[in-house]
């Protein structure tokens, strides 16, 4: 079964505009990832939100956390064509005290598409 | 190489044939991971690997599947008499124990005929 759930399913935006993206998921995490896959290629790690933290800048990207509402989002800030992918975001549940990142779950992605 | 490699790219076989795809991880990763894609959704948990042994595998990993990493370097998936319900593109990861990025292959795109 898949924890997270991303909102919307498919976005569409111009080139310069912002992109947010959410994340719902059901139990308590660890923390909480964003990934990012070209269109048949494998997944790129962007950024990972701790579960005592709530929020997480990198470069253009902004990631929140609100662990009482379980959910989070990724704004992408002026956006560019190249950000036409699909995003995940992923949770790991798994046992922090061994460092353990053994099973993390993806949610079915948004597909973002950014239009020059 | 700097990254997760994995082989064959493609696959396209018969129902009832076996496969089997490889993956090379980024060399001091000691955690491999096996993950299983199908259109429009995300990637879903096979198994892992800390060095040589499999730790963890997913209900999803029916008797037909079977993963090994010998010597704690690349791993084989094998899918044994496939299925159509296979057909799926199958991600190979790996990390470093400790650390919570995942480093992803491009993926071995199964199609069973």
């Amino acid at each position: 079964s898949q924890q997270g759930e991303e909102d919307p399913q498919a976005l569409s935006i111009q080139e310069g505009e912002n992109a947010t993206m959410n994340c719902s998921y059901k139990t308590s995490i660890n923390n909480l990832q964003w990934y990012r896959q070209n269109s048949g290629r494998g997944l790129v790690h962007l950024i990972l939100i701790r579960s005592n933290e709530r929020e997480k800048h990198s470069g253009r990207l902004r990631v929140t956390l609100d662990t009482s509402k379980k959910s989070s989002s990724l704004l992408i800030t002026a956006s560019r064509a190249a950000d036409t992918a699909s995003y995940f975001c992923a949770t790991d549940v798994g046992l922090y005290y061994t460092g353990a990142n053994s099973k993390l779950t993806f949610g079915k992605g948004i597909t973002l598409s950014v239009r020059p | 190489d700097t990254g997760v490699s994995q082989n064959p790219r493609h696959k396209i076989t018969k129902r009832g044939q076996n496969v089997t795809f490889r993956c090379d991880p980024i060399s001091e990763h000691n955690r491999l991971y096996w993950y299983r894609q199908t259109l429009g959704q995300g990637p879903e948990f096979l198994t892992y690997f800390q060095n040589e042994a499999q730790l963890e595998k997913s209900r999803l990993l029916s008797d037909r599947f079977s993963a090994e990493r010998p010597k704690g370097s690349f791993s084989t998936l094998e899918i044994q008499r496939t299925e159509q319900g296979d057909s799926a593109m199958y991600l190979c990861a790996s990390s470093l124990a400790g650390y919570w990025e995942l480093f992803f292959g491009s993926g071995t795109q199964l199609s069973v005929l």
